[in-house]
């Protein structure tokens, strides 16, 4: 069964509204999450790293007062797209380590969330 | 600039059919390869990988890693319908565990 929530699955919103994305650990805790984003026809690229109780790393590129990552517990990280443009619009997933991390645990993706911004 | 190219990025077979998908990287830092299914939504994991020349296995899924030639290979055998989807790559990478690079996959479709 699935081992990261993701809510919602699709949001639909106008252009320069906010939208709150929420990842969930099922049954396990995470400290790391990790936050990808998918548009049509491309690859998964990773925006960021959250971290529990601390700030996100953000990738190269990424706008971080745009892109607000929030991971206030250890199941819990929450993506914040603020001032949506129609540009935004994508498939948002996020990842967690199932076990403590290391070598040999891989991740575990949600179900993503696509943002339709209008 | 870290790269992770996968081919072909498109492949049509019959059910039956014997299918071998490629990937090559060159990141800093490599730590594993990883394969992953990608149907309508989230990835599911397939395999991963981190010693050279050790097979793994699933059923008819199978992968290797030549940390020589900086590749791997995914086999599936005897591909049924519900073997169709997105098949990607990504290489683990860097001081944090979980950063992963992606190939922009290749869209696998089996025909009946």
């Amino acid at each position: 069964g699935a081992v990261v929530s993701q809510h919602p699955s699709w949001v639909i919103c106008k252009s320069g509204t906010s939208v709150k994305i929420e990842c969930r650990s099922l049954d396990f805790q995470a400290t790391t999450m990790f936050w990808y984003r998918q548009f049509p026809k491309q690859s998964l690229m990773l925006m960021a790293t959250s971290n529990e109780g601390s700030k996100a790393t953000y990738e190269q590129g990424v706008e971080k007062d745009k892109f607000l990552i929030n991971h206030a517990s250890l199941t819990l990280s929450t993506l914040t797209v603020t001032s949506a443009h129609p540009e935004d619009s994508s498939f948002y997933i996020c990842s967690a380590f199932r076990d403590r991390g290391g070598y040999n645990s891989p991740l575990h993706f949600g179900n993503g969330t696509r943002l339709t911004v209008t | 600039e870290d790269k992770v190219v996968q081919s072909p990025l498109s492949l049509v077979v019959h059910e039956g059919d014997t299918v071998t998908l490629n990937c090559s990287y060159e990141v800093t830092n490599f730590r594993s390869l990883l394969w992953y299914k990608q149907e309508k939504k989230a990835p599911t994991f397939l395999f991963m990988l981190t010693s050279s020349g050790i097979e793994k296995k699933s059923g008819r899924l199978s992968s290797i890693l030549d940390k020589k030639e900086l590749s791997s290979i995914l086999n599936i055998t005897a591909t049924q319908t519900g073997d169709s989807a997105i098949y990607l790559c990504a290489a683990d990478r860097g001081s944090t565990l979980g950063r992963l690079y992606f190939g922009r996959g290749t869209q696998l479709t089996v025909w009946p």
